[in-house]
């Protein structure tokens, strides 16, 4: 079955640390940028990072550039956000996501998260 | 920075509807437009403007290219009751509009 099981939800303090990690199954995870996007509770959704196929390309949000680092192992199907320096304004749930890319006929490059974890539920508090 | 308007809306089953999304720069057509049903997790509805995903209804159509763009329910359904959202992915930071609520009235 194609999909993704997050893992590594949690309580945490501010300024503390969590990682989250994301298995992938069911497709050739390496053929894949893979990406993080957050909801805050009662929000909307929020781009987090992504991660290209080697691991070697990584973009952040502003938000979060400097805190948080996105990684992967190919070896193992899985993607991991190591999150540190933890706010309250971080709090939300962390979906996992697959990012498919199309070539339209202009020879254009076009990307959209096709497949989504469940996600994790993150809270900051004291 | 995207806009979408309205944040939310009611319309009855049989409606067209139509949501609209602003860039604050060009974005050619690097734009996406997903649904999240309550208490579900997003799924893609469109991909460069107006390319229809596999398997979406085609009730579902978007339009639009530089900075303003559409998504359109050309016969609302009650199982499209749920959140609509745009999202640039011309360069990162990729961002999200803030969101439309779609209610049966």
């Amino acid at each position: 079955e194609v999909q993704l099981v997050q893992s590594g939800a949690g309580l945490v303090q501010p300024e503390g640390s969590l990682t989250l990690s994301c298995a992938a199954s069911g497709f050739t995870f390496s053929n894949y940028w893979m990406s993080w996007v957050r909801q805050a509770p009662g929000k909307g959704l929020q781009w987090v990072a992504n991660i290209g196929q080697d691991g070697s390309e990584k973009y952040y949000a502003d938000s979060v550039e400097g805190r948080f680092i996105i990684s992967r192992d190919n070896a193992k199907n899985s993607v991991s956000l190591q999150m540190t320096s933890l706010r309250a304004d971080d709090t939300a749930v962390y979906y996992c996501a697959r990012i498919s890319g199309h070539e339209s006929g202009d020879g254009s490059r076009h990307w959209f998260f096709d497949l989504w974890g469940r996600g994790t539920l993150v809270t900051v508090s004291s | 920075q995207m806009t979408q308007s309205p944040s939310s809306l009611s319309a009855s089953v049989g409606d067209r509807v139509t949501i609209t999304c602003r860039a604050s720069q060009v974005i050619r057509n690097y734009l996406a437009w997903y649904q999240q049903r309550p208490g579900k997790v997003p799924q893609v509805l469109i991909y460069a403007a107006s390319t229809l995903q596999s398997g979406v209804p085609a009730r579902f159509s978007g339009s639009g290219s530089g900075t303003d763009f559409s998504l359109t329910i050309s016969s609302l359904q009650p199982e499209d009751v749920a959140t609509y959202y745009c999202q640039d992915y011309h360069t990162a930071p990729w961002t999200f509009g803030q969101g439309t609520k779609v209610e049966i009235k």
